[in-house]
Formats: C-alpha cells, structure tokens, sequence
C-alpha cells in the first residue's frame, strides 16, 4: 500500500471544466511535489512545496494551480486544459533538503477532451 | 538536456539470474542517487539510493554501486524474480542550490524476468 494517497484515480474533463487533483500523506514530510508523466517517459517536475511554501515551479502554465493547505495536503486545481495536458499526474513527499527519498503515490490518470 | 542516461531500454534475464541495470550522468554536483521500480498504473517505487560518499549499498536482493569518476552507477538484482519485471527508473540529486531536492530521471529500463 502506498503511504501518499492521490485521488481520483481517472478524471475525464473537458477542456472549458475546473476539477481538482488532491494528495495526501501522513509520514510526516514537509516537502511534496507535482509531478507529469506521458507513456513511456520519466516524470516531469512541476511544483514542489517546501513547508508550505511553493520553492520551485518550473515554468508551468498557469492553467495549473498548486495549493498546499497544510503540510499533510497538496491540491492542484485545472481549469481550462488542453488535450496535450492529458498525462498521468504522480504527487511525491519527502522530508526537505538532499539526500532525502521521495515517494510516490499511485497518481491521476487525466484525459482532457 | 537529458542529465540522467539509461542506455537500455529494455532487458531480458531469466528467473534466477542476476539482473544488471546501468545508469550515467553528467552533472558532478549530484550527490544522491535513487532506483525507483514502476508497474503499469501504479507510482514509482522507492527501491534503494546511495550517496555519494558510499561506493555500495545493499538491501537484500539488490544492490547499487556508483563509481563516481566515471560518473556511473548499478543496480543489480540478485536472484532476479518474475515479480521484478518492470521499468526501472535511476535518478539523481543535487546537494546544493536553487535546485536541492529535486530529481533528475532518466527514461528507464524494462525489465522482464522469465522463467
């Protein structure tokens, strides 16, 4: 069993739609990230939060939203995607600084129609 | 700018063998070293790391050497499982800078293990 939770698995929208990703862990970390990954491909860094504070976006378009409420949560809010956005969307946590593992959960499967 | 190379897309070992996965990489700031397993429809799994000080680590089948002149690192599983097949993705780490704590992957390797 995964220790980061993601829901929801799938999520259909279309392109002119505002839905949400949500993340959860509970080892304790202070540090999550947002990552994108296409078939056959590593994943693609997008956000990462460091005790709540957004430390790194790696010039993600905006109709991408991060939000971490509280150390234990991490969203991302959609609105107006594209098709080319559809991915597997992967949340990782780990303790903050080098030399720390992060780990996955088991991501959002999104089509955009 | 593909910071992290896996040369191998794919490999083939027989159950009981030894699996060897290689990893290179080009930027000698990394200092931490990561191999994660990935099933179809799940997350990456955290496997085993290595820092940069160490030349081995071990933790029960598997194993991760990094030689750091030839910037370079391992993975081998030792006896190789049918339940090991999957991609297998080395990743790295910088210990310093704007950039601490992220990861850099490399695509990956295929793994299938047959009987």
């Amino acid at each position: 069993d995964t220790e980061v939770t993601q829901t929801p698995k799938h999520l259909v929208m279309g392109m002119t739609n505002k839905k949400s990703l949500k993340c959860e862990q509970h080892m304790g970390h202070r540090a999550m990230y947002w990552y994108k990954q296409k078939a056959k491909k590593p994943p693609e860094l997008m956000f990462v939060y460091s005790y709540e504070k957004l430390s790194i976006n790696e010039s993600v378009p905006s109709r991408f939203s991060p939000e971490c409420p509280n150390s234990s949560l991490l969203n991302l809010h959609l609105h107006a995607l594209q098709p080319e956005d559809s991915a597997l969307y992967l949340c990782a946590s780990s303790q903050p600084g080098s030399n720390q593992p992060q780990h996955f959960g088991d991501g959002t499967r999104l089509s955009i129609l | 700018d593909q910071q992290v190379k896996q040369n191998s897309p794919s490999l083939s070992v027989q159950e009981g063998r030894i699996s060897i996965l290689n990893c290179d990489y080009t930027n000698s700031m990394f200092d931490y070293f990561l191999w994660y397993k990935k099933y179809p429809a799940e997350g990456p799994t955290f496997l085993i790391s290595i820092s940069s000080i160490k030349d081995k680590n071990e933790d029960g089948r598997f194993t991760v050497f990094l030689n750091k002149s030839a910037k370079h690192l391992s993975l081998h599983i030792v006896p190789s499982q049918p339940g090991d097949s999957a991609v297998y993705f080395c990743a790295a780490s910088p210990d310093r800078g704007s950039t601490l704590g992220r990861l850099y992957f490399g695509r990956g390797t295929q793994l299938t293990v047959w009987p």
